[in-house]
């Protein structure tokens, strides 16, 4: 089966600029999730969907982050403006459902703000 | 609060040998889940391993075992018989059964692994 589907996988952008994020999961996965892995850390959790439902969102710096997963499918991070803190790899992952004995994950997307 | 520790940034072993991991958590939630992933340089992160704190018995994957001491709080990645393409960071994960949190997974800072022939 595929695996998680992320786009782009390197995004170079200026600060201030907005840009976004695009994931599909595994066909079948309820549970989406959207992490963060800063330089030398391991990821922290941003976003947790259950089917188009955000359940888990109190990680989102929603003054400038936003989320959608409209279909309960694919979703969609955004950042509007980035600032140079942003800078880290983002990725998505999924489950059949929650909690569950794995998640899988997307390659990932590592975004430079300059 | 949910806090996973992992003491040893890099770790070395030859090939072919056996090599642990170490990882320990924090918690007061009687149901939890603990995962190892693998990161190569490449950046994905590879789903390795899982122990459910119920779990009776230790896991096993292959190559890979969780050693998990519950008393101690302790869920040690065991690697036998190493091989190069070994060589990554290592993280140890801890996914919450609490509430709103459910399913939200918390790392440590990860163990970077080098095999060497």
């Amino acid at each position: 089966e595929a695996g998680v589907v992320q786009s782009p996988r390197y995004k170079i952008i200026e600060k201030k600029q907005p840009v976004a994020f695009w994931c599909n999961p595994i066909s079948g996965h309820n549970t989406l999730y959207w992490y963060r892995q800063n330089l030398g850390q391991g990821p922290e959790l941003l976003i947790r969907y259950e089917n188009e439902e955000a359940v888990d969102d109190s990680q989102l710096p929603k003054d400038r982050f936003s989320a959608e997963r409209l279909k309960g499918v694919d979703s969609t991070l955004k950042i509007q403006p980035a600032e140079l803190g942003d800078s880290a790899v983002y990725l998505c992952a999924s489950s059949p459902h929650n909690p569950a004995p794995s998640q899988i994950f997307g390659p990932g997307t590592r975004l430079t703000v300059l | 609060a949910q806090k996973i520790t992992q003491t040893q940034p890099g770790m070395f072993v030859q090939e072919k040998e056996a090599v642990t991991l170490d990882c320990t958590y924090d918690t007061s939630d009687p149901s939890y889940g603990l995962f190892w992933y693998k990161q190569p340089s490449s950046g994905e992160m590879i789903f390795l391993i899982y122990q459910g704190s119920y779990d009776q018995q230790n896991a096993t994957e292959g190559r890979y075992s969780l050693n998990f001491q519950k008393a101690r709080k302790s869920a040690n990645l065991v690697i036998s018989a190493s091989q190069l393409g070994d060589s990554a960071m290592y993280f140890c994960a801890m996914r919450s059964d609490r509430g709103s949190t459910l399913g939200r997974l918390y790392f440590g800072r990860g163990t970077q692994l080098t095999v060497w022939p």
